[in-house]
């Protein structure tokens, strides 16, 4: 089955106490993000890849890293979280051009979601 | 600097009845692609449809159609027949085209459909 996981999915945890969030896609997709949800805010992006070890900023990247050595995986990592960080994160991947098996580079396909809390 | 504007907190629609989501964006790019996402109350990203800068029909997948305004920088989600399971969070989207693909997302405008 298609689809982009994330892990954990709930994460409660106290400032300063390094983390990470894995995302991991199996569509062979060349693109992937990062994005923050809170109420009232929409979603914002903090960092895209558009390849391996090709990654650049979004829209709200401060206090966030990414790495991209394996074009099926981008994990998210908060070296110092503070309360500011408490969001719901999603990861998402698209291809880069062109479709393939009839979905087109439009589409980007979501994760589930973690919700994180720092206390 | 690009943006994307949803002025509808909340909506109410009646089932069967058809419903347009608004939304208007700015951007200095000529090159742009525009999305809407569905957010059930479960949680998770749905894609439900895309239109181009440069195209030159409005998108249309099943129910849902897209009311695209290129000179009043408008892309309305239109949703026919409504249906119970349509209640969600909708988000408008847009996609810069200057060799990045930076992702911008509206606030979001929750639909509630009424039985």
């Amino acid at each position: 089955e298609a689809q982009v996981t994330q892990n954990p999915r709930y994460l409660i945890t106290v400032t300063g106490k390094k983390l990470t969030v894995t995302c991991s896609q199996n569509m062979n997709h060349e693109y992937m993000s990062w994005y923050r949800q809170d109420p009232g805010l929409g979603l914002r992006q903090i960092y895209y890849s558009m390849n391996v070890e090709v990654t650049d900023k979004g829209d709200v990247p401060e206090g966030y890293k990414v790495s991209r050595k394996e074009k099926r995986n981008f994990p998210l990592i908060l070296e110092s979280p503070s309360p500011n960080q408490t969001s719901l994160y999603f990861c998402a991947s698209s291809l880069i051009w062109g479709s393939s098996g009839g979905v087109s580079y439009n589409e980007q396909f979501f994760g589930p979601g973690t919700r994180l809390t720092v206390l | 600097a690009q943006k994307i504007t949803q002025t509808q907190p909340g909506m109410f629609v009646q089932e069967k009845e058809a419903v347009t989501l608004d939304c208007t964006y700015d951007t200095s790019d000529p090159s742009y692609g525009l999305f809407w996402y569905k957010q059930p109350s479960s949680g998770e990203m749905i894609f439900l449809i895309y239109q181009g800068s440069y195209d030159q029909q409005n998108a249309t997948e099943g129910r849902y159609s897209l009311n695209f305004q290129k000179a009043r920088k408008s892309a309305n989600l239109v949703i026919s027949a409504s249906q119970l399971g349509d209640s969600a969070m909708y988000f408008c989207a847009m996609r810069e085209s200057r060799g990045t693909y930076k992702y911008i997302f509206g606030t979001g405008t929750r639909l509630k459909v009424l039985a």
